[in-house]
């Protein structure tokens, strides 16, 4: 199986800041990776799409980037609604997850 | 617009079988790929199956197959996921997801249903 390892696990930041996080995969998966933001007690929203296409609705501070084994979901501009956890996701050979991020405030 | 509504999760029994249900609508359900991913308490996403439109191809994880079957019932556009030999690590919340496109693999989930809670316990 594929294995995605997203980093950071947690971060702390403040509204406007910039935050980046990573998702690394075990091989290649070419652009098969996507994110979701997961709020508490609510289920998983897709952002970004074939590791750089946003989502019809989502903000464009979002965006994505990366191909192969290495991809970067970044916010331009962190905004209160967006605390939340971040996972990524690798649909190119038996779906998986990376461990997810916790986006807290500072 | 797209909901995706569970049922059928609860309480069962260490080696018992509980069968999860998701009813969908706002679109045409045969033209789409669906998938079952949970998320045990306090923990990530974890991929379970999936099932292509047509229902004629499914795949599992490693840590349901055999256990677990997939099906769909596209005249009542309703997802199934049979879970059987439940085990306490089985407890989790089971989200049906809607995949982009008919085939289950390299789609993306662009809609979730709020999840249905699987507790194994006796």
């Amino acid at each position: 199986d594929i294995q995605m390892t997203q980093s950071p696990s947690a971060l702390s930041a403040s509204v406007g800041d910039r935050v980046t996080i990573t998702c690394r995969a075990s091989q290649s998966i070419s652009i098969y990776l996507n994110w979701y933001q997961q709020k508490p007690g609510k289920a998983p929203k897709l952002l970004i799409y074939d590791a750089s296409t946003l989502q019809s609705g989502v903000p464009s501070r979002f965006s994505g980037s990366g191909s192969g084994t290495d991809f970067t979901l970044t916010i331009s501009s962190l905004q209160p609604e967006d605390f939340a956890t971040y996972y990524c996701h690798q649909s190119y050979s038996s779906d998986t997850f990376g461990g997810g991020t916790k986006v807290e405030i500072k | 617009e797209v909901q995706l509504v569970e049922s059928g999760g609860g309480l069962v029994q260490p080696g018992g079988p509980l069968r999860l249900s998701c009813a969908a609508s706002g679109f045409t359900f045969s033209n789409y790929a669906m998938s079952w991913v949970r998320q045990a308490p306090g923990k990530g996403l974890e991929w379970v199956s999936a099932i292509s439109g047509s229902g004629g191809s499914t795949y599992y994880a490693d840590s349901v197959k055999g256990r677990f079957t997939i099906s769909r019932d596209n005249s009542k556009n309703t997802l199934y996921l049979q879970m059987n030999s439940l085990r306490a690590e089985d407890t989790a919340v089971y989200y049906c997801a809607k995949t982009s496109i008919p085939s289950p693999y390299s789609g993306y989930f662009d809609y979730w249903g709020q999840g249905t809670l699987v507790t194994v316990s006796s």
